[in-house]
């Protein structure tokens, strides 16, 4: 089964911060690649799907990158409501759909 | 509105069986792939099964895998999660996901509050 990895466990950065999180796929898995946001106590929110593509709601400061094994999460200007644990998720062809193990993120 | 509702989640021996419950609304259920995401206390998502929109096919993560059973009612437009041989480690929050595509799998956007499930002595 594919693994997935992501970097760094967790981060701390100050408000108006770029933030990157990377997710690792031990496998080539195209763009099929999810990221979750999930804010301590809440159900998980899809954010970005086919590695790039904002789902509908989404504020534009988020957005995804990559493609084959590597990818990224970025937050461009980080705000106080994204303070969440960030997993991300790869769905390619047949299952499972693991998760990464995920990128707590707070503020500095 | 996208509406998914668990139930079923208690507290059961080790080696018991639960049938969890997700009752769908707000959609065309019969058109969405259906999955089971669970979360142990304090840890990461794991995902735990899926079935297809039409219930001919199913999947599972290798630490559940012959031991539970997703399937689906489509009149009822409901899913379930028949839990046999439980563990400890199958302590965790279940949640029901709808998935984003029609007629295909892929990543869940819609997820219910979850239930609970505690395996414990």
């Amino acid at each position: 089964d594919i693994q997935m990895t992501q970097s760094p466990s967790s981060l701390s950065a100050s408000v108006g911060d770029r933030v990157t999180i990377t997710c690792r796929a031990s496998q080539g898995i195209s763009n099929y690649l999810a990221w979750y946001q999930q804010k301590p106590g809440k159900v998980p929110k899809l954010l970005i799907y086919a590695a790039s593509t904002l789902q509908s709601g989404v504020p534009s400061r988020f957005s995804g990158s990559g493609s084959g094994t590597d990818f990224t999460l970025t937050i461009s200007s980080l705000q106080p409501e994204d303070v969440a644990t960030y997993y991300c998720q790869k769905y390619n062809s047949a299952p499972p759909f693991t998760f990464g193990p995920g990128t707590k993120v707070d503020i500095k | 509105e996208v509406q998914l509702v668990e139930s079923g989640g208690v507290v059961v021996q080790p080696g018991g069986s639960l049938r969890l419950s997700c009752a769908a609304s707000g959609f065309t259920f019969d058109d969405y792939a259906m999955h089971w995401v669970r979360q142990a206390p304090g840890k990461g998502l794991e995902w735990v099964s899926l079935i297809s929109w039409d219930g001919g096919s199913t999947y599972y993560a290798d630490s559940v895998k012959g031991r539970f059973t997703i399937s689906r009612d489509n009149s009822k437009n409901s899913l379930y999660l028949q839990m046999n041989s439980l563990r400890a480690e199958d302590t965790a929050l279940y949640y029901c996901a709808k998935d984003s595509l029609v007629e295909a799998a892929a990543a869940p956007d819609y997820w219910g509050q979850g239930t609970l499930v505690t395996v414990s002595s």
